[in-house]
Parts: C-alpha cells; structure tokens; sequence
C-alpha cells in the first residue's frame, strides 16, 4: 500500500540557515504530495501541494517539488526564521488509498535565535 | 470562507462519561473527516463521509465511538463510556471532494480531550 517517510526529527537549526526535510514516498499510482505544518497546541496548516510530476508548491518561503523518478518530495526554505519551529508533516492522496491522506511521522523543527 | 471550525476546544471529563464533539466543515465541501492525535504523533485516521453517507470507519475504532453527518454539514462525533487512553486531539477536516480533483484537506484547530 501507499506510505510516506520523512526524516526523523528533531531537526534544530540556527536562524536564517538553509532548511532542507527529506520526504519520501511509496504510491502505485500517481499522488497529490502535500506538506501540512502544525505550530505548538495549535491544528494542522496546509503548507503547500502539488499534483503531478515536476510540480513545484510553494507558500511562505517553503517550496517543494514532486520528483517522481526519486519518488521524493524535499520541503526546503532558504532562511528559517523562530517563527518557523513547528513539527512538519508530508502526506500523499490517491486513488488507491481513496483520497485519503497517508502521513509521514511528521519532523520537529527547532529554530534557535 | 471561515474555515473549518471545531467545538468545544477543550473537553475534561471523568471516565465512564459519554462525550460530543461538533465540526462545522467549509461550505462547499463534501467529504469530513475525523482523526485523532497524540502527542507526538501524525494524525490517526478515524471516519469519514461524503455528504451525509459514512464510507469508512477505521478497524481499529472501538464500538464506543460514532460519528453523524445528518444533513451533510456539520457532523458530531461521541465517544460513549470514555477511557483514560481516550485522552487526546481529536481534529476534523473538511475537502471539495473528488468530483472536483481537489484532494487536500483542511482542518480545524481541534478539540483537546481529557480523561481523569
């Protein structure tokens, strides 16, 4: 069946270096990719999607673009801020999982000032 | 659009209670869905429906909880008899569905359950 993998967290960086998370995936079919963000005590934010092959989202600095030849889809920002520590979740949609959302364990980000 | 909204944000209750929570989705949208969250975890998929018809309902879901979409809008979902490993978020999330090729979901802020 379908499943997403993302690099274990918790990722800490200082603030304004490059952020690079590492998410892969495993789909018969050809998904939706989304990356969905979600701040302490708060719920989940969609950051940013793409439907097919090549496709770059993008959305607050964040970009990420669907590779289907690596099967990956790497959220990247060129200078995090503290106000991006949040914990990162990717997730796929298809027809073989009915539209539904299969998650990544999800990344803790820490930003340190 | 106001978004998905969810109520009450925070529900204690003793054990042995019966509980109910209320999603109201985006307008437009079609399919809900509800999930649970622990801390630290992704979201643990529960039920959903399209429309006012409930599709799937995860096996691991115990009889105790039941979900309702009854005119298709808002839905309510009780938890019957509540457990101390009940203690959780509970989100909803609300999509266009698939007739429209929009597949992203997009949730409320959740309703924060605990179980004494």
């Amino acid at each position: 069946g379908d499943s997403v993998t993302q690099m274990e967290g918790p990722v800490t960086l200082s603030e304004e270096a490059f952020l690079t998370i590492n998410c892969t995936y495993t789909a018969t079919g050809y998904p939706s990719l989304f990356w969905y963000v979600q701040y302490p005590g708060e719920g989940l934010q969609l950051l940013l999607k793409a439907t097919k092959a090549d496709d770059k989202g993008s959305n607050k600095g964040f970009e990420a673009t669907y590779r289907k030849e690596t099967t990956s889809f790497h959220l990247e920002k060129g200078s995090v801020q503290v106000s991006d520590s949040a914990v990162y979740f990717c997730a796929l949609s298809d027809q073989d999982s009915n539209y539904q959302l299969i998650w990544g364990a999800g990344t803790k980000l820490i930003i340190k000032p | 659009d106001t978004g998905v909204s969810q109520n009450p944000r925070h529900k204690i209750t003793k054990r042995g209670q019966n509980v109910t929570f209320r999603c109201d989705p985006i307008s437009e949208h079609n399919r809900l869905y509800w999930y649970r969250q622990t801390l630290g975890q992704g979201p643990e998929f529960l039920t959903y429906f399209q429309n006012e018809a409930q599709l799937e309902k995860s096996r691991l879901l115990s009889d105790r909880f039941s979900a309702e979409r009854p005119k298709g809008s808002f839905s309510t979902l009780e938890i019957q008899r509540t457990e101390q490993g009940d203690s959780a978020m509970y989100l909803c999330a609300s999509s266009l569905g698939v007739r429209q090729h929009s597949y992203e979901q997009y949730f409320g802020p959740g309703t924060r359950l605990t179980v004494t």
